[in-house]
């Protein structure tokens, strides 16, 4: 299926750890994103890649390191991680220019202990 | 700075009544607004886009939205909902700028009763 996958869907951690998200989708986009719904459901951008660049960087905590091998991947590592870390985050993919449509993974659920 | 105001954090409606979700938006320059849904346990769906044109626009399912320049609202209306409608809705906003960058307003829970 055409989709934006991520991997896992659910993430149970201590505080303290290191986690990585890993987010892959094949509809061909060459633009990247990660989100933070908190428990309000509240949405915000925290990263965006173009063709493996970094284009949007939000005030996000150095303890986020995105990584982007290639166009189809973008991955989230978490060093250290704390109790208001939990959250569901969102990877979303679009074709680079204004307004494109972004397409949405099924989030993955983090919850810090 | 850009942001979004969904003033209803969530609408209870009875099925085949009409609704309306109501989002306002506060940019110094010109914008490009959306309307996502998010199903239970899923991730976002596009609902709907204005980006320049007829400021009536809709969507596949029976929605539409209208945006209003001079009052900044890009409200989404259903004439009869049903209860598969049932979702939070987000309502979205990116400017002319180089990225593709959405501000989101903090979701309206529409909840659709028999």
């Amino acid at each position: 299926d055409t989709a934006v996958s991520q991997t896992p869907k659910y993430l149970v951690t201590q505080m303290g750890n290191d986690k990585s998200i890993k987010c892959e989708q094949n509809l061909g986009h060459d633009t990247m994103y990660w989100y933070k719904q908190d428990s309000k459901k509240f949405l915000k951008i925290m990263f965006s890649y173009n063709n493996k660049e970094l284009i949007i960087n939000e005030t996000v905590p150095n303890r986020f390191s995105p990584k982007s091998p290639d166009k189809a991947h973008l991955n989230l590592h978490i060093n250290s991680l704390e109790l208001g870390d939990s959250a569901v985050y969102f990877c979303a993919s679009s074709h680079s220019g204004l307004a494109r449509e972004q397409f949405f993974g099924p989030g993955t659920r983090l919850t810090v202990l | 700075a850009q942001s979004v105001t969904q003033l209803d954090s969530q609408v209870p409606v009875f099925e085949e009544a009409p609704v309306e979700l109501r989002c306002n938006y506060s940019s110094s320059v010109s914008v490009y607004l959306f309307w996502y849904v998010q199903y239970p346990n899923q991730g976002l769906q596009l609902l709907l886009k204005y980006l320049s044109g007829s400021t009536l626009v809709e969507s596949i399912n029976g929605f539409e939205a209208e945006f209003n320049k001079s009052q900044t609202s890009f409200h989404l209306r259903k004439p009869s909902v049903h209860i598969s409608d049932t979702a939070e809705y987000f309502c979205a906003v990116s400017s002319s700028g180089a990225t593709n960058k959405l501000i989101f307003g903090t979701g309206t829970l529409l909840a659709v009763q028999p």
